[in-house]
């Protein structure tokens, strides 16, 4: 079984300040991770995914993702964020052995202060 | 690349009603996914087609969802006799077909009321 974890449920932040959105996942088989961001009203839009290869990824907007194996990590960060970041990021893996199944976080609401 | 597309975008309805939701899809993925999101939650698995079939469906599936896919291209979720715990946002998604390197592309979701 899989579950995913965000220990954040609301993150504030200053605008051009760094951020951290913390994901941890529990899985008896490896997974593929990934991050996705929702604006309100809208839909889930793919913001960066591991799949393999180098443990650090680069995804839309200068976020990174840096897996961590040993911990079940997959936190992502932003060394400066802005106003048009405030949204609500979702952790999700996926089971490499079926690749057909998804699983969510509950979400943490990024709010950018001006 | 249009795409994944959703209607309605809203839908208010009285309880015991019934209701369909449409999504079509990128045109070139086979699999096609149903979600449900309450506030504060992330995406609930409904149920997921490839192609045609329909492969899995969630235990948190009621006898009263039906979903199709009926000539693998286009969705249809219906919830029949609606109620109120039934209010959520509706997302579809699709991907393409190949072990786990096919993320989700997600519609942006059709917004049920149930009163």
């Amino acid at each position: 079984a899989q579950s995913v974890t965000q220990l954040d449920s609301q993150v504030p932040v200053f605008e051009e300040a760094p951020v951290e959105l913390r994901c941890n996942y529990s899985s008896s088989v490896s997974v593929y991770l990934f991050w996705y961001v929702q604006y309100p009203n809208q839909g889930l839009q793919l913001l960066l995914k591991y799949l393999s290869g180098s443990t650090l990824v680069k995804g839309i907007n200068g976020f990174e993702a840096e897996f961590n194996k040993s911990q079940t990590s997959f936190h992502l960060r932003k060394p400066s964020v802005h106003i048009s970041d405030t949204a609500e990021y979702f952790c999700a893996v996926s089971p490499t052995n079926t690749g057909n199944q998804f699983y969510f976080g509950t979400g943490t609401s990024l709010t950018v202060i001006p | 690349d249009t795409g994944v597309s959703q209607n309605p975008r809203h839908k208010i309805t009285k309880r015991g009603q019934n209701v369909t939701f449409r999504c079509d899809p990128i045109s070139e993925h086979n699999r096609l996914y149903w979600y449900r999101q309450t506030l504060g939650q992330g995406p609930e698995f409904l149920t997921y087609f490839q192609n045609e079939a329909q492969l899995e469906k969630s235990r948190l599936l009621s006898d009263r969802f039906s979903a199709e896919r009926p000539k693998g291209s286009f969705s249809t979720l219906e919830i029949q006799r609606t109620e109120q715990g039934d209010s959520a946002m509706y997302l579809c998604a699709s991907s393409s077909q190949g072990v786990g390197n096919s993320p989700l592309h997600f519609g942006n979701g059709t917004r049920l009321t149930v009163t």
